[in-house]
């Protein structure tokens, strides 16, 4: 059964960096099949995808963020994690960790989802 | 990107009755290559992450209920519920994964009336 659990603190502060491991079961995040994502929800905004992280095809961002989030992964570990830097409150949201099946490139249909963590963005 | 919009953001429906959820995307989300429409649907309940219900339109997954239904006309994509039953109370999202980013629509909240 796969199983999908980030982790990470709650609050962050202003221009400081979040960042999030995602913990996945039942699943080797080594395979070619998935790429592992981050999605968040604003509050009031709706759904917003962050980006993929692929073991051989790499990453892929959301424009809007690009330039300031980066993921890296650990097999070893089962382990994927996100950073996302010079946090302003904008970036108060739930963030997920999700498994997407790949359907071209840097495009994927999300199928388990961690239960999200709320990140708030506040001094 | 593509804009996806969906309508109406919220509906209350008897328990029993048609339920129906519209989405427009900014642009045709059709593949010619294999004729797919890269057009998906969830459900998120209160507390819950989003659920995939169906995916290229109008193929659900496992173990979704088949009062669950998809359907497309260009760029217009409808979410059918036939019989609305309690535990489908729910925010409905649309999402295309026919260009990056990967956009979703605005949510639409369903009720019971």
């Amino acid at each position: 059964q796969v199983h999908l659990q980030e982790s990470g603190p709650g609050l962050v502060k202003p221009s400081q960096t979040l960042s999030l491991t995602c913990t996945v079961s039942g699943v080797s995040i080594s395979t070619n099949t998935f790429y592992w994502s981050w999605i968040r929800q604003l509050p009031g905004k709706g759904l917003e995808w962050i980006g993929h992280i692929h073991n051989n095809a790499g990453t892929f961002y959301a424009p809007s963020l690009t330039s300031r989030v980066s993921t890296s992964m650990d097999t070893s570990k089962n382990q994927f994690s996100l950073n996302l830097n010079s946090v302003s409150a904008e970036d108060t949201a739930v963030y997920y960790c999700a498994r997407a099946r790949i359907t071209g490139t840097a495009r994927g249909l999300f199928d388990y989802w961690s239960q999200g963590t709320l990140v708030t963005v506040s001094s | 990107d593509i804009v996806m919009t969906q309508s109406p953001d919220s509906l209350a429906v008897s328990l029993g009755e048609r339920a129906t959820i519209n989405c427009k995307s900014s642009q045709s989300v059709l593949y010619s290559s294999n004729n797919k429409n890269y057009l998906a649907w969830y459900q998120q309940k209160p507390g819950q992450p989003p659920k995939l219900l169906i995916s290229w339109a109008s193929t659900r997954e496992s173990g979704v209920p088949d009062r669950f239904s998809g359907s497309e006309s260009g760029t217009d994509f409808t979410l059918t519920i036939s019989s609305l039953q309690a535990e489908d109370v729910a925010v409905y999202y649309c999402h295309q994964y026919y260009d990056t980013p990967q956009t979703f629509g605005q949510g639409t909240k369903v009720e019971i009336k």
